[in-house]
């Protein structure tokens, strides 16, 4: 069955440094979304994106994040200068389309670990 | 705003033990329902989902059904295993406009079986 898959799974950068998570949606997927939990909490929405622009994006989503898809396989998301409050699991997923029947997959998972 | 709210854990049942994990959402329009798991160290699973009033989504024993005139979705199942030990995610899903489309997740709930 085809599945998302995110690398690395763990990742340990220091603070103020740049990082990009990837993400490999389900190929014939359209929209692609990123979310994250910080340990213990909620999973949270980040940023859609499709056809090449965002869709939509949250609070959190400030200027220090930025998405990409770079090669029309590869999804990214970047951080520009981390803080230690970025600390947290980021969730990659991808969905069809934004019809309710079809679902959104969601990858294993960057754990990411801000020092 | 839109949201989910789910019963507090940690839940601690004995193997065999009829489980319930209340939800209730609020939402403007008409949500798709959703129950996510997450086995420990692991990523984001779907575990069942509603799209209608009335609908029952089921998998693995587990049970819950789109009420919207109480606006919840309870997650129940008849008898535990202490593989079920896992947080679960009460979630739902709107698609509104053109851009809007993401899963809004509760906080999660830690279900610990004792064998």
């Amino acid at each position: 069955e085809p599945e998302v898959t995110q690398t690395p799974s763990h990742q340990v950068t220091q603070m103020g440094q740049e990082v990009i998570l990837r993400c490999v949606p389900i190929s014939n997927h359209l929209y692609f979304y990123w979310y994250r939990q910080i340990l213990g909490q909620k999973v949270e929405f980040l940023v859609s994106f499709y056809n090449n622009e965002i869709s939509e994006k949250s609070e959190i989503f400030d200027d220090q994040f930025s998405v990409e898809r770079p090669d029309g396989s590869n999804f990214t998301l970047k951080i520009r200068s981390t803080k230690l409050e970025d600390s947290a699991m980021y969730f990659c997923a991808s969905s069809q389309d934004r019809n309710p029947t079809y679902e959104q997959y969601f990858g294993p998972g960057t754990r990411l670990t801000v020092t | 705003g839109d949201s989910v709210t789910q019963m507090e854990g940690p839940v601690t049942l004995s193997e065999e033990a009829f489980l319930t994990i209340n939800c209730t959402y609020t939402a403007t329009g008409y949500p798709s329902l959703f129950w996510y798991v997450q086995y420990p160290g692991e990523g984001l699973q779907l575990l069942l989902k509603a799209t209608k009033a009335d609908d029952k989504g089921s998998n693995k024993g587990f049970e819950a059904t789109y009420r919207k005139e109480t606006t919840s979705f309870h997650l129940e199942k008849g008898s535990v295993q202490v593989s079920d030990s896992a947080v679960y995610f009460c979630a739902l899903r709107l698609i509104l406009r053109y851009r809007d489309d993401k899963i809004i997740f509760g906080k999660g709930t830690r279900l610990h079986i004792l064998p």
